[in-house]
């Protein structure tokens, strides 16, 4: 069975610091495909970004950079600069066989001016 | 495009009442899932639809959850009779093969459901 770990429940930052949020996973298949969801305070899930088992390439996406290193089975999400808007909670997820997703259990990221 | 529509967005109800969640997904994905959000459990899964057809319905609590999908455009979540502890915010989401390519699709989610029973 998947699972996935964020094991910061929660992260306080000043404005303009850099952050890493951590995403531990466990999964037996050879093919399987990452995400991060935003889930800002108004409480809808932002699609952030997908990554495939076979693509170790890292991210960068403006302050977004992701660091998916499968050798330590971990797919990291760092914020640059951060700003108090990227105050929100943020879920790492895992999907191999089938449709379904599985969640971690998010880590709730306050940005202090 | 409108995204995955959901309704309504905050529901109040007493407990035995019967309560009703809908979901429009987006026009052409033909997968649509039902996730409910708790502080306890976090996300989980209730039930995906695949062609409007329900392929996994593990995730379901209990007989007092059903959900139905009668057309590639609407779905259910029904809760009869409701219980305090079903209280939730209850997401729907869909995607499609196509969207990023095979086997890479995400997820659009609705704004949810907020189900408070009293």
């Amino acid at each position: 069975a998947q699972k996935v770990t964020q094991a910061q429940t929660e992260i306080s930052v000043v404005e303009k610091e850099d952050v890493t949020l951590d995403c531990v996973y466990e999964t037996r298949d050879t093919t399987y495909y990452l995400f991060w969801y935003k889930q800002p305070p108004s409480g809808e899930l932002v699609f952030l970004i997908r990554r495939n088992s076979f693509d170790e390439q890292n991210e960068i996406s403006g302050r977004y950079s992701w660091n998916f290193q499968k050798s330590t089975s971990s797919f990291n999400f760092t914020i640059t600069a951060s700003q108090v808007v990227d105050s929100a909670v943020y879920f790492c997820a895992h999907r191999s066989a089938g449709n379904m997703l599985t969640f971690g259990g998010g880590t709730r990221l306050m940005v202090k001016p | 495009d409108a995204g995955v529509i959901q309704s309504p967005r905050h529901e109040v109800t007493e407990m035995g009442q019967e309560v009703t969640l809908r979901c429009k997904p987006i026009s052409g994905h033909n997968s649509l899932f039902w996730y409910r959000q708790t502080m306890m459990r976090g996300l989980e899964l209730l039930i995906y639809f695949n062609n409007n057809v329900p392929i996994d319905d593990s995730g379901m609590p209990e007989d007092r959850f059903s959900a139905k999908m009668p057309n590639a455009s609407f779905s259910t979540l029904k809760i009869q009779p409701s219980e305090p502890r079903d209280s939730a915010v209850y997401f729907c989401a869909s995607s499609s093969p196509t969207s990023g390519g095979p086997g890479m699709y995400e997820q659009f989610f609705g704004p949810g459901t907020r189900l408070t029973v009293l």
